[in-house]
């Protein structure tokens, strides 16, 4: 089992839908959550960042973190073509040693 | 520039040579990463440096080898490439305080 397992897609929904990306971990000693994104032939972008349990809101993204649960999620509000990406969950414990997801394709209908 | 470089940007070389992929920062972080993307199991770490002439191994090292005599540079060598090798390379560093990771471009390459 991985330590971090995170739905592949693809994910298709129309412009304007609340997306919901999430990912399940299995090491409790995580305290360190993030969200990149990334585009074709880019390199991964941070996109939010969370410190241990809880909810973190920026723009049309909303970051939330259930640890008694060890499941992460990020919503996307009116997501947008540009939305168009896979994203990484990523955790750790210490931020020098970041476990990733296998990343979710993402793709924004318009 | 800001940030994160890597070359080359593309590769391709045979089985058996050597290459070498290059990473430069230009903030000076103390962490540097190298990590390898391949579908299916996203990216994963192979080396890491928390300082110059500091390395350790990642996820999955073998075949490869880091060296950082200088905290901008971190450069990666595949000593003798294998079919296997063939993946997408980032080069990342930890930005201090914040505990997360940023990345540079990628270099892809192809062994054939």
């Amino acid at each position: 089992q991985k330590e971090v397992e995170q739905d592949p897609g693809p994910l298709s929904v129309p412009e304007g839908a609340i997306v919901s990306l999430n990912c399940t971990y299995s090491n409790s000693a995580f305290q360190y959550f993030m969200w990149y994104r990334q585009y074709s032939r880019k390199g991964p972008e941070l996109l939010m960042y969370t410190y241990s349990s809880g909810n973190k809101e920026d723009g049309r993204f909303t970051a939330q973190v259930d640890k008694s649960s060890k499941y992460i999620s990020l919503f996307i509000r009116d997501s947008q073509p540009s939305d168009s990406a896979t994203y990484l969950c990523a955790m750790s414990q210490y931020g020098n040693k970041l476990v990733f997801g296998a990343g979710t394709i993402l793709r924004v209908k318009s | 520039d800001a940030g994160i470089t890597q070359s080359p940007r593309y590769k391709i070389t045979e089985t058996g040579r050597q290459v070498t992929l290059m990473c430069h920062q230009t903030w000076s972080h103390s962490y540097m990463f190298w990590y390898r993307q391949d579908l299916g199991h996203g990216l994963r770490l192979i080396y890491y440096s928390a300082a110059a002439d500091i390395t350790d191994k990642g996820e999955v090292p073998d075949g490869y080898v880091v060296s950082r005599s200088k905290t901008e540079n971190f450069p990666l060598t595949l000593e003798s490439a294998t079919r296997s090798q063939t993946s997408v390379y980032f080069c990342a560093t930890l930005w201090p305080g914040q505990e997360t990771q940023y990345f540079g471009p990628g270099t892809r390459l192809l062994v054939l």
